[in-house]
Parts: C-alpha cells; structure tokens; sequence
C-alpha cells in the first residue's frame, strides 16, 4: 500500500462549526505534515509531526490544532474557521525524511 | 532566506520537448524535487535529484541540476496531453529542519499541452 488517504475529499463548514480532517497511511512512514494550498499558490507547510510528535509548527493559528493519534493517523481539527481559511488541505507522509508522498487533499470551504 | 523561482507558464505541442527550469537559494538542500498536480489533484512525486548529482533520468523523464548556479531543471521527452499540469520544484533546506524533509515550493509552472 503506497497510498496516503484523505477525508472527507470536500467539506463545507460555517464559522461557527466544529470539524475534523483525516490522513491515513499505511506505509510504516513515521514523519506526517499538514500543508495549506491556496488557489493557484504553492503547497504551505503548517505541521510535522516525527514519530507521533509534533515536531514543527509554522506559527498556525490555535483555530487549527493537529492531532496524531497513532504513526498510521493525522487529523488537523478546526473550531471557528475563518472564510480566509478556505483552501485545500494536504496530508503528506515520509519515511526518511526526502521522499514526501501527499495525500489528494481536502478541499474547505468556510462561508 | 529560503526562495524557489520558477517561470509560471509553459506551453508546447504534443510531441515535442518540455522543459520546466527552476532556481533555488538554500546551497544546504540536500534534495531537489519535481512534483506534479493535476487540477483538483494532491501532488504526485514525479522525481528528485540527491544534490552530489548533475543528472538523472527516469523513462520520459530528465533532471538535471547545476549546483553552483543553484539552477535545477525537468525535462520531458515526447510530451503528451496527460502531461498538462502544473509542476512544482522543491527544496528541503537543512536549516529548516530539513531532516524531518520540510519542502520549500516554488511558484509553479503550468504546462500546457496541444495536440
């Protein structure tokens, strides 16, 4: 299985709204991220996590708050969302650090 | 600072050569990288260059890279509609955590492709 899973593949929340994104691999890699696409932008890195650790934090806002449950897991979870946060959301995992394998992505949308 | 330039449009008949150029800041990345996203698409590893490399190729595929004018460049042989996309260089400069493989993305290059 070389694959690395996301869900949901959209979502659409209000800014009131409480929800979760999910990443899941099954490639044994032990390093996670979470990256912020902008339409037409590059991918911008918001989280590392290093064997279930959050290792990098790219001064994120608290409205975004990343979880790693288990080396196979990522969730980001988001709790008052601006509509500025629209974006798609990209998972990535790696094993020895050089070869980054991303996740489809989920598209947000926050009206 | 970190910093990846790339040209943002490419355009070419189907048949013909690709080549997507990029420049890069950080002399400590210690791999250089070509991904592909399709639209609506995460990105897809196309290939990466180890930096004591000048080149390498894979099928269609040809990275060559120029250290001391920290210029890196993709090539594609015999380019075909499937290949429309946009193509993002990347670096992991090593004081930027580059051990955990934190990547610095250019702008991208959008190819398009016509039969």
């Amino acid at each position: 299985d070389t694959e690395v899973t996301q869900t949901p593949k959209h979502l659409v929340m209000g800014m009131t709204n409480k929800k979760s994104l999910k990443c899941e691999q099954h490639m044994g890699h032990r390093a996670m991220y979470w990256y912020k696409q902008k339409a037409k932008k590059p991918p911008e890195l918001m989280f590392v996590y290093s064997y279930e650790k959050l290792s990098i934090n790219e001064s994120v806002p608290s409205r975004f708050s990343p979880e790693c449950p288990n080396s196979s897991l990522l969730n980001l979870h988001l709790h008052a969302l601006q509509p500025e946060d629209s974006a798609l959301y990209l998972c990535a995992s790696s094993s020895r650090g050089y070869e980054q394998f991303f996740g489809p992505g989920t598209r947000l949308t926050v009206l | 600072g970190e910093d990846v330039e790339q040209s943002l449009f490419l355009s070419v008949r189907e048949g013909d050569s690709s080549v997507i150029n990029c420049t890069y800041t950080d002399s400590s990345s210690t791999y250089l990288y070509w991904y592909k996203q399709e639209p609506g698409a995460g990105l897809q590893l196309l290939t990466y260059i180890f930096s004591n490399m000048d080149m390498k190729q894979d099928q269609r595929l040809t990275v060559l890279l120029n250290k001391k004018d920290k210029h890196l460049s993709l090539r594609i042989a015999d380019t075909q509609t499937g290949d429309s996309a946009i193509y993002f260089c990347a670096e992991n400069p090593m004081n930027y955590g580059g051990s955990q493989g934190n990547l610095i993305f250019g702008k991208g290059t959008k190819l398009s492709v016509k039969p």
